[in-house]
């Protein structure tokens, strides 16, 4: 596709379950990001794949939260034992090497 | 920490008026600074950049300044229209790739 995709748009799980949010980047584009917003926040950075370098991940909140990039392509982040702060909405974005990030429409994750 | 800052969470300007976007940082590494605007339940598009060589860039009704000795920015839309009602972010990095640090967003809202 033409932009960053990201699936799914929506997702309301129980306290406890565990999540995978997934993203598809622009092709060719060498770096991914997660980001975050959480009601009334801005955006908080979560981790950051650059090429085949070790990935940034001075972002995660917690153990629970993990990411792989399978390819240099699509991303899959992973929530465990989800907890009610962790609801927000969950942004991808990917970047060529201009730099300028372009987002995904995000999946928004509703914790019960 | 928050590196980057955006001190007023919204505003509000008449149509036709300057739109007048402001944001500081503390990092003293960041070399890279974008505005970003948000649209409900859209990802964060692209608006404009500048490079901590230039003082000023402009881009049609959208220009942004740098204040280095300050570490201040600031995006003026001239002139403001309702269509520009949305959340803006700025961001800022310190590599020329590398994660985005992104403020808390204003609000801004362009009344006919």
């Amino acid at each position: 596709g033409a932009g960053v995709s990201q699936s799914p748009s929506n997702k309301v799980t129980e306290k406890g379950k565990d999540v995978e949010l997934r993203c598809d980047p622009i092709s060719g584009h060498t770096a991914l990001y997660w980001y975050r917003q959480s009601l009334g926040q801005g955006l908080e950075f979560l981790i950051y794949f650059q090429g085949n370098s070790a990935p940034d991940k001075s972002g995660l909140p917690s153990d629970r939260f993990s990411a792989e990039r399978t390819g240099g392509s699509v991303s899959t982040l992973t929530i465990q034992r989800t907890q009610q702060e962790d609801s927000a909405v969950y942004l991808c974005a990917s970047s060529s090497k201009t730099g300028e990030l372009f987002f995904g429409e995000g999946s928004r994750l509703t914790v019960l | 920490d928050q590196q980057v800052k955006q001190n007023s969470p919204s505003l509000s300007v008449q149509e036709g008026r300057i739109s007048i976007l402001n944001c500081d940082y503390t990092n003293s590494m960041f070399d890279y600074f974008l505005w970003y605007k948000k649209y409900p339940a859209e990802g964060p598009t692209f608006l404009i950049s500048i490079s901590s060589i230039k003082d000023k860039n402009e881009d049609g009704r959208f220009t942004v300044f740098l204040n280095k000795s300050a570490k201040h920015l600031s995006l003026h839309i001239v002139p403001s229209q309702p269509g520009d009602s949305a959340v803006y972010f700025c961001a800022a990095r310190g590599t020329s790739y590398g994660k985005l640090t992104f403020g808390q967003g204003t609000i801004l809202t362009v009344h006919p």
